[in-house]
């Protein structure tokens, strides 16, 4: 069956230092795969997705960037972070028959 | 762009009670998801309608989609404790990715 893994779970980081976060999908291959943040209190929002390895599309501007090193594998990351990087990250898996989510990782800028 | 909006945001009710939750969308699209989110959680998948006039139950939440209306439902009867949550609609945009609505935050009193 297939699942999809992030980690870590939660993570509070001060400003101006660096972020990895990742994602892993098992039991498909050449999934789509996709980025979404959610602020407190708010919808979803779309900030890259990737159909293979090393293609990645940006949806907003931001100071973030993502990866696609290996087939099951997608990571956010950025080099320093701020204040409004905060929030709660999804890696989610889509098909046609929807989404498929990770656990999430609530992320604390300080 | 696409355009996802529910209504309404919030909504308290009390247990035994009947309500409905909507979900508008700006283009045209056939494939149309549920979500529900619990508190500090990820999402979990509800309901696939994939096609103009599909319903789709399960316990007490019944989804519809009208595609010429641009219109999504999710019916909640009888409400019980346990459907307090955050719901979201998406909307696949054609390309696989999917746009959400800004949530639903149903509270279900005793």
């Amino acid at each position: 069956s297939q699942t999809i893994h992030q980690w870590p779970a939660t993570l509070v980081q001060p400003v101006g230092s660096p972020l990895s976060l990742e994602c892993t999908v098992e039991g498909t291959s050449n999934p789509n795969l996709y980025w979404y943040r959610q602020a407190a209190g708010r919808g979803l929002q779309l900030l890259f997705y990737s159909v293979g390895i090393g293609q990645i599309s940006s949806e907003v501007p931001q100071n973030l960037s993502a990866s696609r090193p290996q087939d099951r594998q997608f990571i956010l990351s950025s080099k320093k972070l701020l204040l409004s990087d905060s929030g709660f990250y999804l890696c989610a898996w889509i098909v046609g028959v929807g989404a498929f989510f990770g656990q999430g990782t609530r992320l604390t800028v300080v | 762009e696409l355009k996802v909006e529910q209504n309404p945001l919030f909504l308290s009710m009390q247990e035994g009670k009947n309500y409905t939750i909507y979900c508008n969308y700006s283009t045209t699209s056939d494939r149309l998801y549920w979500y529900r989110q619990d508190p500090g959680k990820s999402l979990e998948s509800l309901f696939v309608l994939l096609s103009n006039g599909a319903v789709k139950q399960e316990g007490r939440l019944m989804a519809s989609l009208d595609t010429k209306a641009r219109l999504s439902t999710l019916h909640i009867t009888a409400a019980v404790h346990d459907l307090s949550a955050t719901y979201f609609c998406a909307v696949d945009t054609g390309a696989q990715k999917l746009v959400f609505g800004q949530g639903t935050r149903l509270t279900i009193n005793p």
